[in-house]
């Protein structure tokens, strides 16, 4: 079953915008987790933000966590072209490390 | 670095094959899975595995099978091949809960 769902399913920047795009899930987690994959390939992990923590960073990427409204954020900053790609959220509901990922947000940077 | 090896990138097969995926990974971890990706799905859990010789369905497991003899490497079995099985397949691993999983560059598998 999907229990992320990303928003927006698409979102096209140019070279140094900042790129937002957010994650609603409908049941309890212990964590959540961002990953990008690029066209083809696997997905490779960029965050996880537990349950009891309202905000991370990494590097250019800043996220958030809203347990209360069940949803989280993915800012990236000073986007660039190399950013282009697909970018999933990940609910872990409990400690069997068992993911359910939503459909994706497609990030097109342009420049 | 983890590194998940998947044996082909590419697979062709044709309906009623019996098709085997294989998932290989470095980093003795305890936790494998098997992912399906489809246009506008998302990805979705076929099958898992906490421990060798140790399996669980996940949210697809209709159609497949999986097989752990040794712990680095977890093998998808399609029992017999549907043209509704072309699909991204994706393998992950991750030593415990509450940690990243790490994904090889999966296989795309196409089904005549």
């Amino acid at each position: 079953s999907q229990q992320g769902e990303e928003d927006p399913q698409a979102l096209s920047i140019q070279e140094g915008e900042n790129a937002t795009m957010n994650c609603s899930y409908k049941t309890s987690i212990n964590n959540l987790q961002w990953y990008r994959q690029n066209s083809g390939r696997g997905l490779v992990h960029l965050i996880l933000i537990r349950s009891n923590e309202r905000e991370k960073h990494s590097g250019r990427l800043r996220v958030t966590l809203d347990t209360s409204k069940k949803s989280s954020s993915l800012l990236i900053t000073a986007s660039r072209a190399a950013d282009t790609a697909s970018y999933f959220c990940a609910t872990e509901p409990g400690t069997a490390s068992k993911l359910t990922f939503g459909t994706g947000t497609r990030l097109q940077v342009t420049l | 670095d983890v590194k998940v090896t998947q044996s082909s990138r590419y697979l062709v097969k044709r309906t009623g094959e019996k098709v085997f995926l294989e998932c290989v990974q470095d980093m003795d971890h305890e936790n494998m899975f098997w992912y399906r990706q489809d246009p506008g799905l998302g990805l979705r859990l076929i099958y898992f595995s906490y421990d060798v010789k140790m399996k669980e369905k996940g949210d697809i497991p209709e159609g497949y099978s999986v097989s752990r003899e040794k712990k680095e490497r977890f093998s998808l079995i399609l029992e017999s091949a549907s043209t509704n099985q072309t699909s991204m397949y994706l393998c992950a691993s991750t030593r415990q809960g509450d940690q990243p999983q790490h994904f090889g560059d999966g296989t795309r598998l196409s089904i005549l």
